[in-house]
């Protein structure tokens, strides 16, 4: 059974704090991992797919990294906003499971004004 | 502007109702899936199809089934419906590349 794990659960920082979540995913059979941002009352909206050792990628404020060798993956956010309050959810996709993607439990994020 | 609709947002049930949830997506994706989210437990498949016709079993189809008749169209049965299931129901599509899945907006039922 493939696990996806994310940490912090949730997360309350205030407006203006940097932040950091964690995905952890199975290093074999990599594949691509996706991050996607789930505000309240919308749909899951994609943020990054990433495929490389090494990748980073970025867009504005929100940056992810990944290390397929020991199968994590970090998303920094950069100057929290309150608008930046969603759930973030981290998804693996491995070789030999067609275009299924596994999805880790989500990370809350609060950002108080 | 693709898109995955969900033909209702928010269900209300009665307990052993037979209760179908409807899933509509426009951009030919072969691969379609059915989620329920409930808090702390993150996103669990319930079923998925990778073409017309065809269905695989996710990690908790108990009391699920699942029909695809047309490529776009992705319906899940709740056989007799129970208060267990109460749950926000996501569909997505996908294609099997590196691209993710586009979301619907979900449904949220309530079984009573």
């Amino acid at each position: 059974i493939l696990n996806v794990e994310q940490s912090p659960q949730s997360l309350h920082v205030q407006e203006g704090d940097s932040t950091n979540f964690t995905c952890s995913f199975p290093s074999s059979n990599f594949y691509a991992l996706h991050w996607y941002r789930w505000e309240t009352a919308k749909s899951p909206e994609a943020l990054f797919v990433m495929t490389l050792n090494g990748d980073e990628k970025k867009k504005g404020r929100i940056s992810a990294t990944l290390n397929t060798k020991e199968g994590y993956s970090y998303l920094y956010i950069k100057g929290s906003q309150p608008e930046d309050s969603a759930t973030y959810l981290c998804a693996f996709k491995a070789y030999n499971q067609g275009g299924k993607l596994i999805f880790g439990q989500g990370t809350e994020l609060s950002v108080k004004p | 502007d693709v898109k995955v609709t969900q033909s209702s947002r928010y269900l209300v049930k009665r307990t052993g109702e037979k209760v179908f949830l409807e899933c509509v997506q426009d951009m030919d994706h072969e691969n379609m899936f059915w989620y329920r989210q409930d808090p702390g437990l993150g996103l669990r498949l319930i079923y998925f199809s990778y073409d017309v016709k065809m269905k695989e079993k996710g990690d908790i189809p108990e009391g699920y089934s699942v029909s695809r008749e047309k490529k776009e169209r992705f319906s899940l049965i709740l056989e007799s419906a129970s208060t267990n299931q109460t749950s926000m129901y996501l569909c997505a599509s996908g294609t099997t590349g590196l691209y993710g899945y586009t979301f619907g907006s979900g449904t949220r039922l309530t079984v009573v």
